[in-house]
């Protein structure tokens, strides 16, 4: 089963920043969580990790609570290609990536 | 461009055939991996492979035989499936396998083939 857990769906308007949130309550000190998303009949894209730090790149950022216990990615300027279902992972005991449900982001003009 | 081809793209099949699916990566990583995606359920991953040795075989049926010759290809042979095996069936690879949750393995995937058995 997923380590983590997330909205169903979630909506956002074209041009404002879409914060998705995730919790994994139970994620060792070690481990990193993963975010990929889904575009409609697509394979999944890689975004972002992370460990402890925050982290940004040209798609997003990550920011992780202290405590490590939950995470929020940032999409800080959404357009409609960024509607997809988007994915936070914690890798199980032998490194796979284990998908949940993740969460539906719908961009809307 | 993700590097990681499949083909074909969308497979017809009856119950009776037999088919296979290809995937190519580009990338000269070292794990492959085969996911199925059924409608309104999470990728679920069906087999592993590192250096052309399975290591992972996650209670898939045997109508499901996955070969791969070498690193770079990766195929799903398909026999006397069922309607319910109608699914996206998606192809990765990563540099490596990851260890546990603690090392970086970011994996790539492909377009994916969507089957449909009649």
């Amino acid at each position: 089963d997923a380590k983590t857990t997330q909205p169903t769906s979630m909506d956002c308007a074209e041009g404002r920043a879409a914060n998705l949130p995730c919790n994994h309550s139970t994620i060792s000190g070690n481990e990193y969580v993963y975010w990929y998303r889904q575009i409609h009949s697509q394979g999944p894209q890689y975004i972002i990790h992370g460990l402890k730090n925050n982290e940004t790149n040209e798609m997003a950022s990550l920011i992780i609570t202290e405590d490590r216990k939950s995470s929020t990615l940032i999409l800080p300027h959404a357009t409609l290609r960024d509607t997809a279902v988007y994915y936070c992972i914690v890798p199980g005991s032998q490194g796979n990536l284990i998908f949940g449900k993740g969460t539906k982001l719908s961009v809307k003009p | 461009e993700t590097g990681v081809t499949q083909t074909p793209r969308h497979l017809v099949m009856g119950m009776t055939n037999k088919k296979s699916l290809k995937c190519e990566q580009h990338l000269g990583h070292n794990a492959m991996y085969w996911y199925k995606q059924s409608a309104k359920k999470p990728l679920e991953l069906m087999f592993v492979y590192n250096f052309k040795e399975q290591t992972e075989n996650n209670s898939v049926p045997s109508r499901f035989s996955p070969e791969c010759p070498n690193s770079s290809h990766l195929f799903l042979h398909l026999h006397t499936l069922q309607p319910e095996d109608s699914a996206l069936y998606l192809c990765a690879s990563s540099q490596d396998l990851g260890s546990g949750g603690s090392s970086y393995n970011e994996q790539f995937f492909g377009p994916g083939t969507r089957l449909t058995v009649l």
